[in-house]
């Protein structure tokens, strides 16, 4: 079954504590995404990767770190979470930059940040 | 600054009735429109898109209407059905002047849609 799953579903973690998101896909897609949803706000995209170890920043990259080093994994890092990052997060994966349209979404990580 | 806006956060209908569901964006470059739909617990999925070559798209019950003077896209499910309540969210992609993506989806707020049996 062609799927993005994420690693937690959900984390509650302490301030400061390094942790790591897993994100996998199983469609062979270049491109990947991180976004975060909040009230009223919507998704915004954090990070995201065109091909493997090519990433670049969305529009809430501060405070978080991706690396792709192979083209079915593509971690979100928090290096020191902060209460400002709870949230809801999606990775997203699709065939190539061409087809972002038709973004396949994970079925998110709820982090809890005290 | 929120480039995408989905000023009403809930829309009820009744069964059978049409739901509109309405998004303004403010920036020029984005060419490229589309509405995912996403039930509580699980990610976003695709639902329809149009590009900016067009002011209408259709699939089934639902059309997509783009007004690219006024900055303003529309999303209408006809006959609204109960399983259709979910929060509804439109996004838009830049093009380059190669067609191409730069690869950055800018969603809006979402508007929770509720129809009632």
């Amino acid at each position: 079954e062609a799927q993005v799953t994420q690693n937690p579903r959900y984390l509650i973690t302490v301030t400061g504590k390094k942790l790591t998101v897993t994100c996998s896909q199983n469609m062979n897609h270049e491109y990947m995404s991180w976004y975060r949803q909040d009230p009223g706000l919507g998704l915004r995209q954090i990070y995201y990767s065109m091909n493997v170890e090519v990433t670049d920043k969305g529009d809430v990259p501060e405070g978080y770190k991706v690396s792709r080093k192979e083209k079915r994994n593509f971690p979100l890092i928090l290096e020191s979470p902060s209460p400002n990052q709870t949230s809801l997060y999606f990775c997203a994966s699709s065939l190539d930059y061409l087809s972002t349209d038709t973004q396949y979404f994970g079925p998110g990580t709820r982090l809890t940040v005290l | 600054d929120q480039q995408v806006k989905q000023n009403s956060p809930s829309l009820s209908v009744q069964e059978g009735r049409i739901s509109i569901l309405n998004c303004d964006y403010t920036n020029s470059m984005f060419d490229y429109f589309l509405w995912y739909k996403k039930y509580p617990a699980e990610g976003p999925t695709f639902l329809i898109s149009i590009s900016s070559i067009k002011d209408k798209n259709e699939d089934g019950r639902f059309t997509v209407f783009l007004n690219k003077s006024a900055k303003h896209l529309s999303l209408h499910i006809v006959p609204s059905q109960p399983g259709d309540s979910a929060v509804y969210f439109c996004a838009a992609i830049p093009l380059n002047a190669g067609g191409t993506s730069y690869g950055k989806l800018t969603f809006g707020q979402g508007t929770i849609l509720t129809v009632h049996p």
